[in-house]
């Protein structure tokens, strides 16, 4: 069975410009999550869904990050303009369905903002 | 909102127990986590435990919860350098998944 599949692996970018990170969740897998991990911390929520409905981004920022999960399977996360301060991991998971914490994650993007 | 701590490092003789302790503050935490990074991968389930549990034991795992004071600790017996990850411990309440920090274990031979 094939993981969580995520693109790109690394990605390095100037400020201003914009970038996508893209997720495949297992398939089967309802609810997916996209996690922002800072060096030396641990996973942070940015957003869940459930399907194709987003059911918590209270943690996204929204001037500049969107998120959008069509058709309830892949799901694409934008940041227009990157900034400085949005180098970090980016991180997708999913699960069979809400009410636990068994995520299986991705490997993560890496993002570079010079 | 809900916290969860972790001391950053511990180093381990490769063959010996590792011990990596966890507090949490959400009262509300239904299961605890462990979960491992190895370098450049994503986070993997290790173990977990429920919260009306005080002890799961997994192989060489074993997850000792101590409800009252929050706290839980992940103990690795024999541990071998594949051991070597960064472990994170994670309570789960109010349908959201809380990590801490991360705790890098190092193996010396």
């Amino acid at each position: 069975e094939a993981g969580v599949v995520q693109s790109p692996r690394y990605k390095i970018i100037e400020k201003k410009q914009p970038v996508a990170f893209w997720c495949n969740p297992i398939s089967g897998h309802n609810t997916l999550y996209w996690y922002l991990q800072n060096l030396g911390q641990g996973p942070e929520l940015l957003i869940r869904y459930e399907n194709e409905e987003a059911v918590d981004d209270s943690q996204l920022p929204k001037d500049r990050f969107s998120a959008e999960r069509l058709k309830g399977v892949d799901s694409t996360l934008k940041i227009q303009p990157a900034e400085l301060g949005d180098s970090a991991v980016y991180l997708c998971a999913s699960s069979i369905r809400t009410g636990e914490g068994e995520l299986f994650f991705g490997e993560g993007s890496r993002l570079t903002v010079l | 909102g809900e916290d969860v701590e972790q001391s950053l490092f511990l180093s381990v003789r490769e063959g010996d127990s590792s011990v990596i302790n966890c507090t949490y503050t959400d009262s509300s935490s239904t299961y605890l986590y462990w979960y491992k990074q190895e370098p450049g991968a994503g986070l993997q389930l290790l173990t977990y435990i429920f919260s009306n549990m005080d002890m799961k034991q997994d192989q060489r795992l074993t997850v000792l919860l101590n409800k009252k004071d929050k706290h839980l600790s992940l103990r690795i017996a024999d541990t071998q350098t594949g051991d070597s990850a960064i472990y994170f411990c994670a309570d789960y309440g109010n349908e959201k998944l809380t990590f801490g920090t991360g705790t890098r274990l190092t193996i010396i031979p």
